[in-house]
C-alpha cells in the first residue's frame, strides 16, 4: 500500500498570505497526484490533478508541483473562501488520501 | 451538468450489510467510459477510497476492505451500488459516490461527487 503523509496537519494563516502544504508518498508515484479542498458538511472539490494541472474553474491562485515522492500545494494569496481542509490523493496504484491539512484563520 | 446522489438507510445494525445506491443524472454511466467510485469519511476524519466500478462490471477494491465490499453497476437505472458486509461501529461514516476523471482508468482523481450520506452503525 502507498501511504500519503501531509504536513502540517493544521496551518494558521491570514488573508493575503502565501500558503504551502506538503504531501509525501511512501514510494514514487510519478506525478499521479491530486489535491482537493473540503469545507465542513460538503463533498471534496478537485483542485489539481497530475500534480500540477489546474482543474477547470479553479482559481489560478492555486498551484501544485512535485513528482516522485514529494509534492506541494500552494495558494499564492489566501482568500476568505480558502479556509478549509485540503487533501492530497495518490492514484498511481489504486487510491490513497493524505490525512488532511486544515487551513484556519490566524 | 452531471449530478450524483447517494441513497440508502442512515442506520445499520452491527454485523449486518450496509447497502447504498448512487443515482447519476445529466449523463450516462455506460456511454462515457468512466469508472465510478465510493469513498467514505468517518466523522471528523479523513477520506478512504472503498472501490470503483465500470459499467462493464469491472471492479477494483481497497485491499483493506476487499473481502467485505461488493460494488456493481445497473445501466438500466443509471445507478451503481455499494454493499459492505459485517459492519461494525468503525464503519460509521459519510459515504460519497463520485466519478473518476479519466476515461477507462480505475486509478484517477474524482471530479464529480455526490453530496454524501451519513451511515451510522449502531444497535
Amino acid at each position: 500500500d502507498i501511504q500519503m503523509t501531509q504536513s502540517p496537519s493544521t496551518l494558521s494563516a491570514s488573508v493575503g498570505d502565501r500558503v504551502t502544504i506538503t504531501c509525501r508518498a511512501s514510494q514514487s508515484i510519478s506525478d499521479w497526484l491530486a489535491w482537493y479542498q473540503q469545507k465542513p458538511g460538503k463533498a471534496p472539490n478537485l483542485l489539481i490533478y497530475k500534480a500540477s494541472s489546474l482543474e477547470s474553474g479553479v482559481p489560478s491562485r492555486f498551484s501544485g508541483s512535485g513528482s516522485g515522492t514529494e509534492f506541494t500545494l500552494t495558494i499564492s494569496s489566501l482568500q476568505p473562501d480558502d479556509f478549509a481542509t485540503y487533501y492530497c490523493q495518490q492514484y498511481n496504484s489504486y487510491s490513497t488520501f493524505g490525512q488532511g491539512t486544515k487551513v484556519e484563520i490566524k | 451538468q452531471l449530478q450524483l446522489q447517494e441513497s440508502g438507510p442512515g442506520l445499520v445494525k452491527p454485523s449486518e450489510t450496509l447497502s447504498l445506491t448512487c443515482t447519476v443524472s445529466g449523463g450516462s454511466i455506460s456511454s462515457s467510459g468512466h469508472y465510478w467510485g465510493w469513498i467514505r469519511q468517518p466523522p471528523g476524519k479523513g477520506l478512504e477510497w472503498i472501490g470503483s466500478v465500470h459499467y462493464t462490471g469491472s471492479t477494483y477494491h481497497n485491499p483493506s476492505l476487499k473481502t467485505r465490499v461488493t460494488i456493481s453497476a445497473d445501466t438500466s437505472k443509471n445507478q451503481f451500488s455499494l454493499k459492505l458486509s459485517s459492519v461494525t461501529a468503525a464503519d460509521t461514516a459519510v459515504f460519497y459516490c463520485a466519478r473518476l476523471k479519466n476515461q477507462y482508468s480505475y486509478s484517477a482523481p474524482f471530479d464529480y461527487w455526490g453530496q454524501g450520506t451519513l451511515v451510522t452503525v449502531s444497535s
